[in-house]
Parts: structure tokens; C-alpha cells; sequence
């Protein structure tokens, strides 16, 4: 079976630093990783996908995240962080299966500091 | 207006009374999905659709019936609610085929059982 696992509840950065949200894996066969982020009192969003080529995966607002096989972690990144990047960042793994299911992590809060 | 809704968005209810979370999308995606959330699980699965009249379990579907007559709809019916099942519902949607497997997600609705 497929898990996720998202070490740190809550991270807290102060504006302008660079920040990283961990997120490891664990899948048989090729991973296919998103990372997806909710807004207070609203649905998830995506932010960005790896699903195959170069390992470092640029997606929306300035996020990217590096895939490492090896360590079978998916870290998201960002060189400058934004109070409105405080949000519940979520890492999710897509299963193999017809479906394509989707298993979450189980989130963490982004904090950043003015 | 185009997008996937969700109704109501917060309920209460007793225990021991049936409960039904509407979901509506507009795209004639061919998957839809509903999912809990409750600290410390992130999203969990409850019961997913491939197209209309074909409903499978997910990760928790226990206490839940679903339905799909229609493509655009995708009841999600508790038919005793239990205090376990306090929690925020999701539905999400995505296209039958394509290589981005992107989820998106209803607003939630935030059920309460007494």
C-alpha cells in the first residue's frame, strides 16, 4: 500500500527566507507526487505534479519541489517566502491502480512571520 | 456558474438521522470522489465514481451510501449519522483521461453530528 507522510505539523519562516515543506513516500512502482494547498474554509487547490523527466518540478506562485528517488522524498520549496503563503500545505502520492486514487498526507502549516 | 459545488456547506445534525451532502460539477468530469477530513488524516477517501452507475469503496466507506445517476451529481448519503462522522466533507472531480490526473476539490461542507 501507498503512504505519504508529512513530518512537521506546522512550519513557521519569516518573510523573504526560503522555505521547505518535507514530504516522503512510499509507493511500489513509479511515484506519481502532488503537492496541493487549502485556503481557510475552502477546498484544496493543486500547486504542482511530478509524474516523470527533470526532478525539480517549478509550479504556480514562485513553489517548486525536488524529487529524490533515493530518499523517496518530495520537498516543496519556495527561495522567498510571503506572509500569504501561509496556508496547510498538503503532499499527496497517486496510486497505480484504474481509479488513479490519491493518498494525502497529513498536512502541514505554513507559517510566515512579517 | 461553472465549477463543482457543494450544499450545504455546514450542517447539524442528531445522531441516529440520515444526512445527505450534495455534489454538482459542471465539467462532465467522468471521476468524482468524496472525502473526510479530520486533523491529523489529512484527506481520506470515502467512495469514488468512474462514471455514472459506477460507485466503488475507498479507504472509510463504512456508514456511507453513494449514488450516481447522473454524471454532474454525486450524492454522498449518511444514513445513521454517528458523532464519528463529524468531520468536513470534500467532493473532488477529475477528467476520465489526460496525463494531469489533477483532483478538483468542492469548497466542503463542515458536518456536525450531536
Amino acid at each position: 500500500a501507498q503512504s505519504v507522510a508529512q513530518p512537521e505539523d506546522q512550519v513557521n519562516v519569516a518573510e523573504g527566507n526560503p522555505l521547505t515543506v518535507k514530504c516522503t513516500y512510499s509507493v511500489s512502482g513509479n511515484p506519481y507526487l502532488f503537492w496541493y494547498v487549502q485556503y481557510p474554509n475552502r477546498g484544496l487547490q493543486f500547486l504542482l505534479k511530478y509524474i516523470t523527466g527533470d526532478n525539480l518540478v517549478k509550479g504556480s506562485y514562485g513553489f517548486e519541489a525536488e524529487f529524490n528517488k533515493s530518499q523517496t522524498s518530495f520537498h516543496l520549496k519556495k527561495p522567498s517566502a510571503l506572509v500569504s503563503d501561509s496556508v496547510l500545505y498538503f503532499c499527496v502520492v497517486r496510486d497505480t491502480g484504474s481509479a488513479r486514487q490519491l493518498t494525502f498526507g497529513s498536512g502541514t502549516q505554513l507559517t510566515v512571520l512579517p | 456558474d461553472a465549477g463543482i459545488t457543494q450544499s450545504p456547506r455546514y450542517k447539524i445534525t442528531e445522531t441516529g438521522r440520515q444526512v445527505t451532502l450534495m455534489c454538482h460539477q459542471t465539467w462532465s468530469h467522468s471521476y468524482m470522489f468524496w472525502y473526510r477530513q479530520d486533523l491529523g488524516h489529512g484527506l481520506r477517501l470515502i467512495y469514488y465514481s468512474a462514471a455514472a452507475d459506477i460507485t466503488d469503496k475507498g479507504e472509510v466507506p463504512d456508514g456511507y451510501v453513494v449514488s450516481r445517476s447522473k454524471t454532474e451529481n454525486f450524492p454522498l448519503t449518511l444514513e445513521s449519522a454517528t458523532r464519528s462522522q463529524t468531520s468536513v466533507y470534500f467532493c473532488a472531480s477529475k477528467e476520465l483521461a489526460g496525463s494531469t490526473d489533477t483532483q478538483y476539490f468542492g469548497p466542503g461542507t463542515r458536518l456536525t453530528v450531536l
